[in-house]
């Protein structure tokens, strides 16, 4: 499968627990988005990255939440210290080029519940 | 500031009808427009894309959808809606200079016998 890969699938966390989800990118993409998605809502961006570098972070909650994309590996959100308003589906979407006009092909999703 | 509006949260169909989904979208230059069909616990799948060009678009699914710049609009259509079509639809719009997609808030499809 040459698409974009996200795990774990379903994760539950309890409240001030750590949650990290990782995004394999596509073959041969090297840009990678984070979106949250909550209930009843479309999606929201929150991160954009390249290899080792984060380019626009302008939709991550200041605190508690973080993403890298290193060299080697897959991209990683980090939220630390849960609470229930972080329960929501995270998809990471990969593209080709930067700043893209190009369709970004989304995973199927990370399902984040806090209980 | 760019925004992205589907009038329709919920729509009910009957299986062999016909599908028309609103998007309105509302930025200064002519955008990139998607639209993206979300089953239950998947990921987001792309139907098609307008970014230049026949303001009819062609995509998967036997999907189709028309750019109006006169009402900042791209609406998506399908001639007759199969069961397996019930899903969640997104429009997306890309700003150019922008990193990422701004979604709608959705329309959910149901389609009944």
């Amino acid at each position: 499968n040459a698409g974009v890969m996200q795990n774990p699938r379903h994760l539950v966390r309890r409240r001030g627990q750590e949650a990290r989800l990782r995004c394999s990118p596509m073959k041969g993409h090297s840009h990678v988005y984070w979106y949250r998605q909550l209930p009843e809502e479309g999606l929201k961006f929150m991160v954009y990255l390249q290899k080792e570098n984060i380019i626009d972070e302008s939709g991550m909650p200041k605190e508690r939440f973080s993403a890298e994309f290193p060299k080697e590996g897959p991209s990683i959100l980090r939220i630390q210290q849960v609470v229930r308003g972080d329960s929501a589906a995270y998809f990471c979407a990969s593209s080709q080029e930067p700043y893209s006009n190009q369709p970004q092909h989304f995973g199927d999703g990370t399902r984040l519940s806090i209980l | 500031a760019q925004s992205v509006t589907q009038p329709d949260i919920h729509i009910t169909v009957s299986e062999g009808a016909s599908l028309e989904l609103r998007c309105n979208y509302s930025y200064g230059a002519t955008p990139y427009l998607f639209w993206y069909v979300q089953s239950p616990g998947q990921g987001l799948q792309l139907l098609l894309k307008y970014f230049s060009g026949d303001t009819l678009v062609q995509g998967i699914k036997g999907f189709e959808a028309e750019f109006k710049r006169s009402q900042s609009s791209f609406n998506l259509r399908k001639p007759s809606v199969h069961w397996s079509d019930a899903a969640e639809y997104f429009c997306a719009v890309y700003q150019t200079g922008a990193n990422n997609l701004f979604f709608g808030t959705g329309t959910r499809l149901t389609v009944i016998p």
